[in-house]
């Protein structure tokens, strides 16, 4: 079963108006990381946040993590068309061979219109 | 760099046909994966390497096979494909596992008739 669950599922906003993604997930991790996904082509990686962080910024982008409730959040700050998408989180297993394993959730579509 | 490159990007198979996608990779990185993208899902795993000659099995290996000769290529086969095998699949590479930034290569969209 998916580790990551996203919320909300869509999310279609104005350009200029901030876009927030949450995520949550059942076990234990080392990190979390978010991803974005334009229609047909890769993921391409967008911020990582470790487990003993609580916050980070990455330009335009501020990442939250909150493991007491197992949650996290993507804040996208004063929006463009561009940044329209589909956004996944994906989550680390803490040790040993685990670090072989991600596990994403289903996603967030966000569209930004002009 | 190249970085993560997938080959085909399209593939159309009958039931019960075999074939290799190959994923190579020139960042030196150890850690390579294969995921598997159903619509309206995210990404499960299918196998990894975190090294050449080491593998393991992710989320849904069932019908795949993987091998890594080398640290740049990391090719997924198909024994027999089956029409729930039909999806878009994704190679990605990290610097050593899954505590590092994945790089994903482009996806080939494979459908099983």
């Amino acid at each position: 079963s998916q580790q990551g669950e996203e919320d909300p599922q869509a999310l279609s906003i104005q350009e200029g108006e901030n876009a927030t993604m949450n995520c949550s997930y059942k076990t234990s991790i080392n990190n979390l990381q978010w991803y974005r996904q334009n229609s047909g082509r890769g993921l391409v990686h967008l911020i990582l946040i470790r487990s003993n962080e609580r916050e980070k910024h990455s330009g335009r982008l501020r990442v939250t993590l909150d493991t007491s409730k197992k949650s996290s959040s993507l804040l996208i700050t004063a929006s463009r068309a561009a940044d329209t998408a589909s956004y996944f989180c994906a989550s680390g297993l803490p040790g040993g061979t685990s670090y072989g394993k991600l596990t994403f959730g289903q996603g967030t579509i966000l569209t930004v219109h002009p | 760099n190249a970085g993560v490159t997938q080959t085909p990007k399209f593939q159309v198979l009958k039931t019960g046909q075999s074939m290799t996608l190959q994923c190579a990779q020139d960042m030196n990185h150890e850690y390579m994966s294969w995921y598997r993208q159903d619509p309206g899902m995210g990404l499960r795993l299918i196998h990894y390497s975190v090294g050449a000659g080491i593998t393991d099995q992710g989320e849904v290996p069932n019908g795949y096979n993987v091998s890594r000769s080398t640290t740049e290529d990391f090719p997924l086969r198909l024994l027999s494909a089956a029409p729930s095998q039909t999806s878009v699949y994704f190679c990605a590479s990290s610097y050593r596992d899954t505590t590092y930034e994945q790089y994903f290569g482009p996806g080939t969209r494979l459908t099983v008739t």
